[in-house]
This record gives structure tokens, sequence and C-alpha cells, in this order.
């Protein structure tokens, strides 16, 4: 298995544009996580799903974040409209329900100008 | 607040040497304690699990510690190796929850 594979890797976007991260979980895993990593704040869960439907939203900053998962094999992040302090280290990650060990994506680095 | 505290901020050590990073939880009721290791540009990866009866896990030069009385637990790199260079994140399982909580990690420095 190629693991969570995330995309695109680097996103360097103008203030206001809307931006979409992309994430394809491990095969057979029914949870998936969208964190947010910086340096002020470390790793901060945003959404996760549990067979594709979202079960806690509260860590999504704003209303201009949106999650969706529409099948089991592919989930989005969009940010409408981007803003500079959105910068960051955004990963996904999937795990099965037996198992607490979470696998993480390479990350997508958004950087907001 | 369910809190996990990471120490030290940041570590530069010489290769060969030994060191150790600390983790201070208040999370409740405990399930499991993960340290991950995540290096530049990468996303984190599991190095270790521990469950409350646990008190000592090994994995390679990798020596994880957990006191749950105390809620605190360690983790000792022996001989460190240049590789060792990373973040080094702490990550504590609520019990009966399937959100995990996260300390903001050690950056460890391993010079030649």
């Amino acid at each position: 298995d190629a693991g969570v594979i995330q995309s695109p890797r680097h996103e360097v976007t103008e203030m206001g544009q809307e931006v979409t991260l992309r994430c394809k979980p491990i095969s057979g895993h029914d949870y998936l996580f969208w964190y947010r990593q910086t340096m002020m704040r470390g790793l901060e869960l945003l959404i996760y799903f549990n067979n594709n439907v979202p079960i806690d939203d509260s860590g999504m900053p704003e209303d201009r974040f949106s999650a969706k998962m529409p099948n089991a094999s592919f989930s989005t992040l969009k940010i409408q409209p981007s803003e500079p302090r959105d910068s960051a280290v955004y990963f996904c990650a999937s795990r099965t329900t037996s198992n607490t060990e979470a696998f993480f994506g390479q990350g997508t680095r958004l950087t907001v100008v | 607040k369910n809190q996990v505290e990471q120490s030290p901020q940041s570590l530069i050590i010489l290769e060969g040497k030994n060191c150790t990073l600390q983790c201070n939880y208040t999370v409740s009721p405990f399930s499991n304690l993960r340290w991950y290791k995540q290096d530049t540009g990468r996303g984190p990866v599991s190095l270790t699990i521990m469950t409350f009866s646990e008190n000592t896990k090994s994995n390679g030069r990798y020596t994880a510690t957990l006191d749950a009385d105390t809620k605190q637990s360690s983790l000792h790199i022996t001989a460190s190796q240049l590789s060792d260079s990373a973040s080094y994140i702490c990550v504590v399982m609520k019990g009966g929850s399937y959100i995990p909580t996260f300390g903001r990690g050690t950056s460890l420095i391993v010079h030649p």
C-alpha cells in the first residue's frame, strides 16, 4: 500500500482565493482525520470522518473551512476565501477502528500571500 | 482541559550521546500513549504505544516509559544518530474517544 496520499505537496495562493486540499486514505481504513500544524500551536485536529460521515468538526476554525468525504477513498479540505493566517501544513491521516495508530500523509504546505 | 505538555521544546546533542524527552499529560480517563517521530517535511510516524499496564517499551534505540500514576512518560534515545534529528510528539488517547491529544513536540537536532 502506498500509504496516505495527499496533494498537492505545496500550494501558494493569494489571499481571497479558494484552496482545495486532497487526501486518499489507506484502503480499508474507516477513519479519516484532517490536521493543521503550525509552529505556534503544533498539530490541531480540524475534523474527522468515520465511514465517510463527518463525526466531529469542532476543530474547524471558521465557516471558511469545509471538508467532504464523498467516498471511502477520497476526501477534500476546502478553504474559501483563504487568508494569510491559514498558512500552515495540513495533514490527512487514516486508521482502522481496531488500531489506534493513525497513519499520516506527507502533508500539504499551504502559503497564503 | 485535557493537555499534553512536552519538554524540552528543543534539544541539541552530539552524535553518539543519549537523551531523554519528557511528556506530562492530564488526559483522563487514559487509554494509551504514543510517541511519534516527525522528520522534516514528512508526516508523523508512530514509534511506540503504551497502555495503562505497561511501564517500559523499546523499539530499537528508542525506549519509552510510562508512569500512569504521575501521568508522565519519557522517550529515551540511546547512542543518537544523525537520522534521529526530528520532532518527537507525544500523543495521548482518551478512553472511549477516537480523538487523540497531541503535545507540541520536542525538536531534536543531532550534530556530528
